[in-house]
C-alpha cells in the first residue's frame, strides 16, 4: 500500500519551463490537495479537488492549473515557472471531509 | 476570514521539560482540530485531532471555545520529539484544511 506518491521528489527548472507534477493515491479517497510550504509561512492550499473531474481554486492559485481526469491521480501544472515559485510541494488527499490527511512525501522545486 | 495562529516560530526546551505548543484560531462556529508534526525532510504526519480525544507519542490537546485555542501539551520532552509542528481547522461545510505557520520544536539533550 504505496498510500500517496509524488513525483519527480526533485526539479530544477529554469525561468518560463513548464512542468507537471504528478500524485497519485491508491486509498480510493475522494479528496485531494495541493499545496506549498514556504518557510514562515505554513502550508498555503494552491487548488483541491472533490472527486474525480472536479477542481477548484485554494488561497494561492495563481500560476497553477491542475487535472483530477481519474480519481487516483491529481496533477498540478506550471505553465511558465517563476522564481516565486520556488517551494517545496505537498500532496495529500483523504477519504471524507471529517478525515485527517495523508501526504505525499513532498516535491523540492527550484526555479531558477 | 479563518485563521490559524501560532505565534511561537521556535520553542526549545530541555529533555524531561514540559512542552506547551500554543495554537489559537479563529472561527466562531465548530471547528474540527487537528496536530500535524514533520520530522526533519519527511513527509507530515497526523499527530493527533481534538474529536477523537486521544493521546499520540505522550502529546495531548484540548479545545477550549472560549479561548479559541487548541495548544499541544507534552509533561516530558523527549530528544526524538524535535520537529515542526502545525495546528490546522477544517470548518463545518469546508472540505479545506488550515493550517498555522508552524511552530518548530527543538529539544536539547
Amino acid at each position: 500500500n504505496a498510500g500517496v506518491t509524488q513525483t519527480p521528489k526533485f526539479r530544477v527548472l529554469k525561468t518560463g519551463q513548464s512542468m507537471t507534477l504528478l500524485c497519485a493515491q491508491d486509498m480510493n479517497h475522494e479528496y485531494m490537495y495541493w499545496y506549498r510550504q514556504d518557510p514562515g509561512m505554513g502550508l498555503r492550499l494552491i487548488h483541491y479537488s472533490v472527486g474525480e473531474g472536479t477542481t477548484a481554486k485554494g488561497e494561492v492559485p495563481d500560476g497553477y492549473n491542475v487535472s483530477r481526469l481519474k480519481k487516483q491521480n491529481f496533477l498540478l501544472g506550471l505553465e511558465s515557472a517563476a522564481p516565486s515559485q520556488t517551494s517545496v510541494y505537498f500532496c495529500a488527499s483523504r477519504f471524507q471531509a471529517t478525515d485527517g490527511y495523508t501526504f505525499g512525501s513532498g516535491t523540492r522545486l527550484t526555479v531558477v | 476570514a479563518q485563521r490559524v495562529t501560532q505565534p511561537e516560530k521556535l520553542l526549545s526546551v530541555f529533555k524531561g521539560a514540559p512542552v506547551e505548543l500554543k495554537c489559537n484560531y479563529s472561527y466562531s462556529g465548530s471547528p474540527e482540530l487537528f496536530w500535524y508534526v514533520q520530522y526533519s525532510r519527511q513527509r507530515l504526519q497526523l499527530l493527533l485531532r481534538h474529536i477523537s480525544r486521544e493521546s499520540i507519542k505522550g502529546f495531548t490537546a484540548d479545545l477550549n471555545k472560549g479561548e479559541t485555542s487548541f495548544h499541544l501539551k507534552k509533561p516530558f520532552a523527549q530528544e526524538e520529539d524535535s520537529a515542526m509542528y502545525y495546528c490546522a481547522l477544517t470548518l463545518d461545510s469546508s472540505y479545506k484544511l488550515i493550517f498555522g505557520s508552524g511552530t518548530r520544536l527543538l529539544v536539547r539533550p
